[in-house]
């Protein structure tokens, strides 16, 4: 079983809609980050997490420590969502362990 | 087949020193990314190199901070004169391709540099 896990894999939908992407993990973590990866390659730090939510434009991400779980949601979804987001943890040796992305395709 | 492995996982030096970090890329993958992690921040780009040639450097410090991917063996990112706040985990990841998400990032497990 993978340390971190992410849900779903693949996640098609419609522009305008509410987007949840799960991770679990279960390792001792220092912190959780979010990022995305854009279709042109590059990777983008979306959120680093220990505690609580934290909201930056259409993107929420929160995290329960006690249920090793965090979710990225994105409101009013759009074309330009589409990417591959990635949940990363830095656990106890500040070492990063990668979950294996979600794909999302919005479609207008 | 074994994924980005990085080298070494620790590395602590003084003041003055230079610091070298070793990346080899997952089989097949010739395009290289370097990231910084500062404490308490996120993962910051640094620099993008295929085979010999450095593509991105746009996130690469001006002075004292190198990086190559030769022919042959690991990408190396080489910091001289190290200073207290060039501590931080750097990370390295590769690719395929320079096309995501059909050619996604695999990353490392990171080397914890720590200057005293």
């Amino acid at each position: 079983k993978n340390e971190v896990e992410q849900s779903p894999q693949n996640l098609t939908a419609q522009e305008g809609e509410f987007i949840t992407i799960n991770c679990s993990y279960s390792v001792g973590i220092s912190a959780l980050h979010w990022l995305q990866q854009h279709p042109g390659g590059g990777i983008v730090s979306l959120f680093m997490l220990s505690s609580g939510k934290k909201k930056h434009g259409r993107l929420i991400a929160t995290i329960n420590i006690q249920e090793k779980h965090s979710s990225l949601h994105i409101t009013a979804s759009h074309p330009r969502d589409s990417a591959v987001y990635i949940c990363a943890v830095n656990d106890s040796n500040y070492q990063l362990i990668w979950g294996a992305g979600t794909k999302l395709i919005i479609k207008p | 087949n074994a994924g980005v492995m990085q080298n070494p996982r620790h590395l602590v030096r003084r003041r003055g020193q230079e610091a070298r970090l070793r990346c080899s890329p997952m089989k097949g993958h010739s395009h290289v990314y370097w990231y910084r992690q500062l404490p308490e921040e996120g993962l910051k780009f640094m620099v993008y190199l295929q085979k010999e040639n450095i593509i991105d450097e746009s996130g690469m410090p001006k002075e004292r901070f190198s990086a190559e991917f030769p022919k042959e063996g690991p990408s190396i990112l080489r910091i001289q004169q190290v200073v207290r706040g060039d501590s931080a985990a750097y990370f390295c990841a590769s690719s395929q391709t320079h096309r995501g998400p059909n050619s996604p990032l695999h990353f490392g497990n990171g080397t914890r540099l720590t200057v005293t």
